[in-house]
């Protein structure tokens, strides 16, 4: 299979614990995406990587988060100090993105998810 | 700022119908691009469709057709010969097309096919 894989699916952490999530790309993409999930919404961008460099950071990405991209090939994201509002699906993607414009489709590829519950 | 709308939170479709998920967005930017995505229960969003905002014809892609009404700002996907296959969460997206940088998504559609 060489979809975008993530590890782990499922994570069951304690309020306060730090948490570490790892994201593969497809192999020949140069973006990496992380999103954010909620029960009954879409996805929310939280902060991308062209190559290895972090391009864009949202504003839900507080201080206890940090993503990395070492040597433009897999991602991780860690979550510091926890907190139940922490529990959500997260979702990484990737693209192969060769040009700009209308007639350049560009989509990204998700992988399936890290489910993180915090008690 | 841009926003996507999906209206309708649940469908009900018979098996072998077709069904309309209904999407409109707002943007101010004049390039952008309109992804469908679907979720099943296993989580992964898998790509279904995409549309151009300077593409004159709708995008189809096997059974399912976008139909794109670019002044109501408005990019429905139309799925044909439903399968009980296609019972998943479906989302609207939308990026802009000069940077790639992100999409933003609505909030879905459960979409329901009943045999």
């Amino acid at each position: 299979d060489t979809g975008v894989s993530q590890d782990p699916r499922h994570k069951i952490t304690k309020r306060g614990q730090n948490v570490t999530f790892r994201c593969d790309p497809i192999s020949e993409h140069n973006r990496l995406y992380w999103y954010r999930q909620t029960l009954g919404q879409g996805p929310e961008f939280l902060t991308y990587f062209q190559n290895e460099a972090q391009l864009e950071k949202s504003r839900l990405l507080s201080d206890r988060f940090s993503a990395e991209r070492p040597k433009g090939s897999f991602s991780t994201l860690e979550i510091q100090r926890t907190e139940q509002g922490d529990s959500a699906m997260y979702l990484c993607a990737s693209s192969l993105v060769r040009g700009f414009g209308a007639g350049v489709r560009n989509e990204q590829f998700f992988g399936p998810g890290t489910r993180l519950t915090v008690l | 700022a841009q926003k996507i709308t999906q209206t309708q939170p649940g469908m009900f479709v018979q098996e072998k119908e077709a069904v309309t998920l209904d999407c409109t967005y707002d943007t101010s930017d004049p390039s952008y691009g309109l992804f469908w995505y679907k979720q099943p229960s296993s989580g992964e969003m898998i790509f279904l469709i995409y549309q151009g905002s300077y593409d004159q014809q709708n995008a189809t892609e096997g059974r399912y057709s976008l139909n794109f009404q670019k002044a109501r700002k408005s990019a429905n996907l139309v799925i044909s010969a439903s399968q009980l296959g296609d019972s998943a969460m479906y989302f609207c997206a939308m990026g802009s097309v000069n940077n790639f940088n992100k999409f933003y998504f609505g909030s879905g559609t459960k979409l329901n096919v009943k045999p």
